[in-house]
């Protein structure tokens, strides 16, 4: 196993764009994370799905935003017209369902720069 | 959430050990003591974490105040490659997300 793999490292994009991310977790893994982190601030949650199926999101996760895990395996992360606020790091971890005793484990990220 | 209070930057010397402190004064019965550590353009890393007893693993010990309102990591012989922000974080039974803070950076010294 690999561990967590996203996909583009780095992707730069016009204002008004869309772009899509791609994270694959590990395979045993049914629990996947997206998390936002910007220049100097911790990583911040956005959402996560068990399997197929999201089960929170959090209020950064505009109507701009959204996130599928169609067969419980990889994930998209889409952002619709983007924007220079949008210019982060996307995370993407995994972890081994609802054992609090398991750390997640994390990819190393998707830089986008909105431009 | 329950909130935590890390120094900004901590530095040490290569080969010396390493105490980075954490205060987590509401944390609440249920909350685990979680410890990532992420290095330069790279994703966080799991590092160690802890309940109510000390803790070691290969990487780290973890030191947990009797009243749980502290903690500490502890790195025996820090190395140039332990260099990265620690981030001390709670993690609730209730919910299945890291609340990170903007963690430590430490720096180590040859």
């Amino acid at each position: 196993d690999t561990g967590v793999s996203q996909d583009p490292r780095h992707k730069i994009t016009k204002r008004g764009q869309n772009v899509t991310f791609r994270c694959d977790p590990i395979s045993e893994h049914n629990r996947l994370y997206w998390y936002r982190q910007t220049l100097g601030q911790g990583p911040e949650f956005l959402t996560y799905f068990q399997n197929e199926a999201q089960l929170e999101k959090s209020r950064l996760l505009s109507d701009r935003f959204s996130a599928e895990r169609p067969k419980g395996s990889f994930s998209t992360l889409e952002i619709q017209r983007t924007e220079q606020g949008d210019s982060a790091m996307y995370l993407c971890a995994s972890s081994l369902g609802d054992r609090i005793n398991y750390g997640y484990t994390f990819g190393s990220g998707t830089r986008l720069t909105v431009v | 959430d329950a909130k935590t209070t890390q120094p900004n930057s901590m530095e040490s010397n290569e080969e010396e050990p390493v105490h980075l402190p954490c205060n987590h004064s509401t944390i609440s019965g249920t909350d685990y003591i979680h410890w990532y550590r992420q290095l330069p353009s790279q994703g966080p890393e799991y590092v160690i974490h802890g309940l109510t007893s000390n803790v070691n693993n290969r990487m780290a010990s973890l030191a947990i105040a009797e009243d749980r309102k502290s903690s500490t990591l502890i790195l025996h012989r820090a190395t140039l490659r332990d260099a990265a922000v620690y981030y001390c974080i709670l993690r609730r039974r209730d919910t299945d997300k890291l609340i990170f803070g903007t963690g430590t950076r430490l720096q180590v010294f040859p």
